[in-house]
């Protein structure tokens, strides 16, 4: 079965301070990979995508996140955070094998001043 | 530039009354449509997608049904409205049909079932 996991369900950082945010994800074809952040009250925006090739990707905002199939992951990551990337960030899976598409939970993220 | 517009921004209504909510695209032919139902505080359902005109599948039963009658418009809509119906509605277009198509978001419909 297809399916996302972010466990984190909140992470808080300090202003300046590097972030990474998990993602797992199971699925046993070639997945599609995107990273989504949802402002409150708001649509969601894509912040980068993931299908083929260089297993790090780089996103909008200084966002980047990496692959890896061994450990059927794809971690979210940023150099340093900014107060304005305080949001919901969601991991999705995208399989071909259904046209499914699979979130997950979501991980709230608060950036300290 | 493509838009996507979703109404009503929010809506309140009681258990058992019908509903129907609307999304447009604009300056798109023939999008791929879909849509999403989050709970409070939960994560997105896809619910449904539609590839083109007349064409509706259904991922999730949840007694809602969706319509496509013109190309740029993709209606949800149920007769009966359940407690469990309350959530917040997202409607998306990609440009293409695949897997690797980037999803648009609109900007949703909160919908409170009292």
């Amino acid at each position: 079965a297809q399916s996302v996991t972010q466990p984190d369900a909140r992470v808080t950082v300090s202003e300046g301070a590097s972030l990474q945010l998990r993602c797992k994800y199971s699925y046993s074809g070639t997945p599609y990979l995107f990273w989504y952040v949802q402002y409150p009250r708001q649509g969601l925006q894509l912040l980068l995508k993931y299908y083929s090739g260089d297993p790090v990707v780089q996103g909008v905002n200084g966002f980047e996140a990496e692959f890896s199939k061994s450990n059927s992951s794809f971690h979210l990551r940023k150099a340093s955070v900014h107060w304005s990337d305080s949001a919901v960030y969601f991991c999705v899976l995208s399989a071909y094998s259904n046209n499914r598409i699979f979130f997950g939970d979501g991980t709230q993220l608060v950036v300290k001043p | 530039a493509q838009t996507i517009h979703q109404w009503p921004v929010a809506e309140i209504k009681a258990v058992g009354s019908p509903l129907s909510l609307g999304c447009t695209i604009k300056g798109k032919s023939s999008p791929n449509l879909y849509w999403y139902w989050q709970a409070t505080g939960g994560t997105l359902q896809q619910l449904f997608y539609s590839i083109t005109v007349g064409q509706v599948e259904s991922v999730v039963q949840l007694n809602l049904s969706a319509s496509r009658p013109k190309d740029d418009q993709f209606i949800l809509s149920t007769e009966k409205l359940l407690l469990s119906h309350s959530g917040f509605y997202l409607c998306a277009w990609s440009r293409d049909w695949g897997n690797y198509a980037e999803q648009f978001f609109g900007p949703g419909t909160r919908l409170t079932v009292l």
